[in-house]
């Protein structure tokens, strides 16, 4: 069974960061692109940050370019969010998603979220 | 950046019932298209890919039709575990992007 689990999460104020980490298990890690979205209280879906299976390609979000930094470690079986420069309009619940299928030309399609984890960036 | 509109923002239905749930993108897709069911203080959760292709163990009174820039996901038979919000999201261009979502609730 796919799991994702996602921790780092919290309160912190403006101009703060945070590190993000989500666990991955029942799959190879290695063979699947991973993605970061997010979505704030009450409010929509999000897509935050892309990284290919190989960790070769990776996008972000116009808004978050420069102040977020997606990684992953094949070795720990995780995919990393670390967050820079937060801003208010950052605060909201981060998913991992897992893609659909293998491979890094895979189609952006979430087939697997975690449950999330809150980020709350308030002074 | 390609803009997804959903319609209607929120509909109710009893349980039986046929609704069409409405998605457009601002540019053509294709047919890269999903769609996402998401409840209460859950994660949300794949339902259609490639605007028709229904995931691995969605019930087939979910139905998704469409291509280019006009999508719909249509469940033929309410039931009382399909009340939710539902996410469309195009992943034909970065970046990727999503509806504002439809609420589905009781009448």
């Amino acid at each position: 069974e796919v799991q994702l689990v996602e921790s780092g999460g919290g309160l912190v104020q403006p101009g703060g960061s945070l590190r993000l980490s989500c666990s991955a298990s029942g799959f190879t890690f290695r063979s699947y692109s991973m993605n970061w979205v997010r979505q704030a209280p009450g409010k929509g879906l999000e897509w935050v940050s892309f990284i290919s299976s190989s960790g070769a390609t990776i996008q972000y979000l116009d808004s978050v370019e420069g102040r977020f930094t997606i990684s992953r470690d094949t070795a720990k079986n995780s995919l990393f969010l670390q967050m820079d420069s937060l801003r208010d309009e950052d605060t909201a619940v981060y998913y991992c998603a897992r893609q659909l299928r293998e491979g890094s030309g895979s189609s952006a399609i979430f087939a697997s979220w975690g449950q999330g984890t809150l980020v709350t960036v308030s002074s | 950046e390609i803009v997804m509109t959903q319609s209607p923002a929120s509909l109710s239905g009893s349980p039986g019932e046929r609704v069409t749930l409405s998605c457009r993108a601002s540019q053509s897709v294709t047919d890269n298209l999903a769609w996402y069911q998401q409840k209460p203080g859950q994660a949300p959760s794949l339902l259609v890919y490639g605007a028709s292709a229904r995931a691995t163990g969605i019930p087939a009174r979910f139905s998704g039709s469409g291509s280019g820039t006009e999508f719909t996901l249509t469940i033929s038979s309410l039931q009382s575990e399909d009340f939710a919000v539902y996410f469309c999201q195009q992943y034909n261009n970065w970046p990727l992007t999503f509806g504002p979502g439809t609420k589905v609730d009781i009448k």
